[in-house]
């Protein structure tokens, strides 16, 4: 049973629009949520996170947005950017406060940003 | 640092053969996991280290599959023997408490 599901394989989007990757999870008890982006022959590397007890995080081009009571979280890109081609994984904890013991990961959305 | 070291970075082997995945966490790190990716079930979660020592082995998927973590900079993950079903991406994180993983390049393992 996935507790994290990422129901988009892949999305396509023009330069400078906005790309959004979608979230959904299963396990009320999932406290904290990060998205991680991973090239092709590379680990996933940390991209953003949010507590449940926020609605909205923001960094840079980045920004997701967590609808708890929906059990869904989105990241937005804006503007989107060639070198944001990557797969995206969403990813779920808890244990609050950040603790990274057991994170559960969506399969992943490969975004390709076209010039 | 040169971050989460993981090598090797290709795996093929013939099936029934033992193999050895490796990994070198980040100085520092308190907790290591191993992950496996495949194309059907996505970045699943095989172990959790803390302190060297074993958390949770849920998702280990056999008994065919060990992991060791001897000291803290160090950490094996042990298929034996294997079988075709275990190719994948194999990939090592570390992290101190509260903060995100760092993931190393991965091992792509090819069992034929």
């Amino acid at each position: 049973d996935q507790q994290v599901k990422q129901n988009s394989p892949s999305l396509s989007v023009q330069e400078g629009r906005i790309s959004i990757l979608n979230c959904d999870y299963t396990n009320s008890m999932f406290d904290y949520f990060l998205w991680y982006k991973k090239y092709p022959a590379e680990g996933p590397t940390f991209l953003i996170s949010i507590s449940s007890i926020k609605d909205k995080n923001e960094d840079g081009r980045f920004t997701v947005f967590l609808n708890k009571s929906a059990k869904h979280l989105s990241l937005h890109i804006v503007p989107s950017q060639p070198g944001d081609s990557a797969v995206y994984f969403c990813a779920a904890t808890q244990g609050g406060g950040g603790s990274n013991y057991k994170l559960t990961f969506g399969k992943g959305t490969l975004l390709t940003v076209n010039p | 640092d040169a971050g989460v070291i993981q090598s090797p970075r290709h795996e093929v082997t013939e099936m029934g053969q033992e193999v050895t995945l490796r990994c070198k966490p980040i100085s520092g790190h308190n907790s290591l996991f191993w992950y496996r990716q495949t194309m059907m079930r996505g970045l699943e979660l095989l172990i959790y280290f803390n302190n060297n020592v074993p958390i949770d082995d849920s998702g280990m998927p056999e008994d065919r599959f060990s992991a060791k973590m001897p000291n803290a900079s160090f950490s094996t993950l042990k298929i034996q023997p294997s079988e075709p079903r275990d190719s994948a991406v194999y990939f090592c994180a570390s992290s101190i408490e509260s903060t995100e993983a760092f993931f190393g390049q991965g091992t792509r393992l090819t069992v034929v």
